[in-house]
């Protein structure tokens, strides 16, 4: 099994301010998925394909990445930001989603 | 649009089987796939297992020995089957269409 590692577990951020949320793979993957969530809400597919916005995620997130190394980067960050981040492999079986990143406003 | 909707008990008793329905609409199943994805409460998310268009299944090893999912390609409708349920099973159940568009998920409490 893939475990994810995200990092970091927890992080404020001031609006405007560029994040940058990172996943490690115990083994080399193919892509990555990210996904937000929000309080009481069911999880949002974010960003597919390691670099690819979903619909209607602002252009003010961005994905990269390759083999056991990806991040979720944000240019600036803003108040409707605020959510936890999961990444999620889909190269071997089972999936495997990290632990999530909780972000939140400073 | 695309939308699924799961449904099932809300409360099931330590060892017994727990039985939920995602039923879909806006798309076929034999031409997606449907996953599963449990939450326990304050919890991250958990890959449970999915069937695919053609039929097959793939299941999360750690559960495998307990779970079922199946489905009705007539009704539009994906079933979970889950026996020997304990206390750490409590959570809510997410049915996706690809790891991709989500239901609302339902929450499942597993206590006497």
């Amino acid at each position: 099994e893939i475990v994810l590692t995200q990092s970091p577990t927890t992080m404020a951020a001031s609006p405007g301010e560029k994040v940058t949320l990172n996943c490690l793979a115990s083994s080399s993957v193919s892509y990555m998925n990210w996904y937000q969530q929000k309080s009481g809400a069911s999880p949002k597919l974010w960003i597919y394909g390691t670099s690819n916005l979903a619909s209607g995620v602002p252009n003010r997130f961005s994905g990269s990445g390759s083999g056991t190394s990806y991040s979720l980067t944000i240019s600036s960050m803003e108040a409707e930001d605020v959510a936890t981040y999961y990444c999620l492999q889909l190269s071997s079986y089972p999936y495997t989603f990290g632990a999530g990143t909780k972000l939140e406003l400073k | 649009q695309v939308q699924l909707k799961e449904s099932g008990p809300g409360l099931v008793q330590p060892s017994q089987t727990l039985s939920l329905t995602c039923t879909v609409s806006g798309f076929s199943l034999t031409s997606n796939s449907v996953h599963w994805v449990r939450q326990p409460p304050g919890k991250g998310l958990e890959w449970v297992g999915a069937i695919w268009s053609g039929g097959s299944t793939d299941y999360n090893s750690a559960l495998k020995s307990r779970l079922s999912i199946s489905r009705d390609t007539s009704k539009s409708q994906v079933f979970l089957k889950m026996n020997s349920l304990q206390t750490e099973d409590t959570a809510i159940y997410f049915c996706t269409r690809w790891v991709r568009d989500w239901g609302q998920g339902v929450m499942v409490t597993v206590s006497s």
